[in-house]
Parts: C-alpha cells; structure tokens; sequence
C-alpha cells in the first residue's frame, strides 16, 4: 500500500533557527514528491516539485530534497511568517491520479 | 501559476439540507478534478474523481448519493452535499492537475461546512 508519513508531527523553533522536516514514502511507481504549505483554514499552498534522487529546490529559506525512500525541507533562519503546516504529497503511477498526503507538520515559529 | 476557485469559502447549513461547492479552474482546463476532505490535524483524504463528461470515481467508503459530484465543462466541478448532518462538518478541498506533463495539482481555497 502506498504510504506517506510525515515527521515530526509539530515543531517548534524560535527564530533564526533551522531545522528540518522529514517525509518518508513507501510507493509504488514514484512520479513525484511535492511539498505544501497550508495555513489554517486555507487550501494547499503548492511548494516544490521533486522528481528523482539527488533532485534539491530552494526558495527563498526553503530547501527541498530528495532520496530514493524520503525527502526533507530545510528551513533556514525561519522567520514567524514561516509559521504554518508543511504537508507531502506523491504522485504515483498513472498521469491524472490524486495525490496522496502525508498528515503534515506544524511549524511554530516565535520571535 | 494555474488558479483554481473555490465557492464558498464558509457554509453553515441545517441538518438535512444540500449544499453546493463549487471548483473552478481559472486559467486552464482540467478534463480531471479531485476532491479531498480534510478533518482537524489529519491529512487531506480523497473523496472522489471528477471527470468532465462522465461520471465521477469514488473512494471506498464514500456515499456517492450523498456526495453528488457533477463536472459539466472543462473548468467547473461541483460537489453537493445532501442531506448534510453533523458529521459532514469538514473542510472541502478540491484540486485539478494541470494539463501538462507534470503532475503538479492547484488547490482551491477550500469549504469549511459546518453543519447545525
């Protein structure tokens, strides 16, 4: 069965201080890896796309990588504004499938 | 990016009334739509596939006669709720995939539905 989790769960840092965030996935056919932000009563926030092992994305204090079996997002001096819920997602198999989500990771950043 | 709308961003309904969600995409077409559900702290579960011209794919587990999906044209797919009750109180996310190679998907902004 095709399974994505998430670690850890909440995370809170305080500013200026990095760390990263951990997805791991069990999946047939791996298609893609995508990373979202997604903010209280807010839909998906697209991020990064990551196709294949060794692939890295950055954005501005966001970076994205990629192994054959998990990705992180390093997040770099976050500010408070960086506060959210990161979810990943994968695209596998068959072009027009649904994503399946990981149950996301909320980051708490404090001045 | 692609933008996709979703109508309305809150619904607070009566027990045993419909509702109607609307999802469209603004700049593209998408022949496939998705909508999820998203309860407190839990990931985003896909209910059914929206598939213009035909009739929509559901997960197991989901009521088709309760979750009615319509996908009329090539930028708008609607879910009505029917008969809503309490425990359909959820955040209603749909999404489309854009028409390209890419699997990437674009989100509405969601439905909070509450219902009384």
């Amino acid at each position: 069965e095709d399974q994505v989790t998430q670690s850890p769960e909440a995370l809170r840092l305080q500013e200026g201080e990095s760390s990263s965030l951990n997805c791991s996935y069990t999946v047939s056919g791996l298609r893609g890896l995508f990373w979202y932000r997604q903010d209280p009563g807010k839909g998906p926030e697209f991020l990064f796309t990551l196709y294949s092992a060794g692939e890295e994305k950055e954005k501005e204090r966001l970076k994205a990588t990629l192994t054959k079996k998990e990705s992180f997002l390093h997040i770099t001096a976050p500010k408070p504004e960086d506060s959210a819920t990161y979810l990943c997602a994968v695209a596998v198999n068959q072009a027009g499938t649904a994503l399946i989500f990981g149950k996301g990771t909320t980051l708490s950043v404090s001045s | 990016g692609a933008v996709v709308s979703q109508h309305p961003s809150r619904v607070i309904c009566k027990s045993g009334t419909s509702v109607k969600i609307e999802c469209r995409s603004l700049d593209f077409q998408a022949t496939t739509m998705f909508w999820y559900r998203q309860f407190p702290k839990q990931s985003l579960m896909l209910m059914a596939t929206s598939n213009e011209g035909s009739k929509a794919t559901y997960e197991q587990g989901v009521e088709k006669d309760k979750f009615l999906i319509n996908h009329a044209s090539l930028t708008l797919s609607t879910l009505t709720v029917t008969s809503a009750h309490p425990e359909d109180s959820s955040f209603y996310i749909c999404s489309a995939p854009t028409l390209t190679a890419s699997p990437e998907a674009f989100f509405g902004q969601g439905t909070r539905l509450t219902v009384v």
